[in-house]
């Protein structure tokens, strides 16, 4: 069964609303888990790492208080992309341990 | 700046042929090396690990690694078109540091 889930699998919105990704280890505690962006045909791109009881550690180029991450337990970590543009319509991805992504959010900002 | 190298392909083999994928790295000091699945609309998922020089086998699939040429591929033997996909290679280094993605390489497996 699945290790790590995320919700919701795919979500639409409009723009200027926030969207909040969620991603849980189902089966073990993380203290680290790693957030990833993956636009169509394009290579997987590391946005932040997610620290349990501490803030998130961002990529260069990746903006802080536009993608809030929470890692409010060892096993949850969200993303919330706020005031979402159609840019931002994206494939986004947890991760956590060598072993486990979850199976992607769709998000597509209208 | 660590750096996992792969060729995007596509790499096209007919069924039943061999499927050899490579990559290189850039750190030498790196200890862990991972291949990953992509389907198309997706998520990554593992489906080798090595560690140490040499070959790792597991059912079709036969990862190598040559450290002293930074070098790890992926064979899969008796292609299938259901291992049409892309392939990531990820490299990690000693204690904790993060894992470094190559762009993958897209292997098309023609009937």
């Amino acid at each position: 069964g699945a290790v790590v889930s995320q919700h919701p699998s795919r979500v639409i919105c409009k723009s200027g609303t926030s969207v909040k990704i969620e991603c849980r280890s189902l089966d073990f505690q993380a203290t680290t888990m790693f957030w990833y962006r993956q636009f169509p045909k394009q290579s997987l791109m590391l946005m932040a790492t997610s620290n349990e009881g501490s803030k998130a550690t961002y990529e260069q180029g990746v903006e802080k208080d536009k993608f809030l991450i929470n890692h409010a337990s060892l096993t949850l970590s969200t993303l919330t992309v706020t005031s979402a543009h159609p840019e931002d319509s994206s494939f986004y991805i947890c991760r956590v341990d060598e072993q486990f992504f979850g199976p992607g959010t769709r998000l597509t900002v209208l | 700046q660590k750096e996992v190298e792969q060729n995007s392909g596509p790499l096209s083999v007919p069924e039943g042929a061999i499927a050899s994928l490579n990559c290189t790295y850039s750190d030498r000091g790196s200890q862990s090396f991972f291949w990953y699945r992509q389907y198309s609309g997706k998520s990554p998922e593992l489906i080798m690990s090595i560690y140490s020089n040499g070959d790792k086998e597991d059912g079709r699939f036969t990862a190598q690694l040559n450290k002293a040429s930074q070098y790890v591929s992926l064979l899969i033997r008796d292609s299938q078109p259901s291992d049409s996909a892309t392939y990531l290679c990820a490299v990690k280094g000693s204690g904790y540091s993060t894992l470094t993605f190559g762009k993958g390489t897209m292997l098309l497996v023609s009937p």
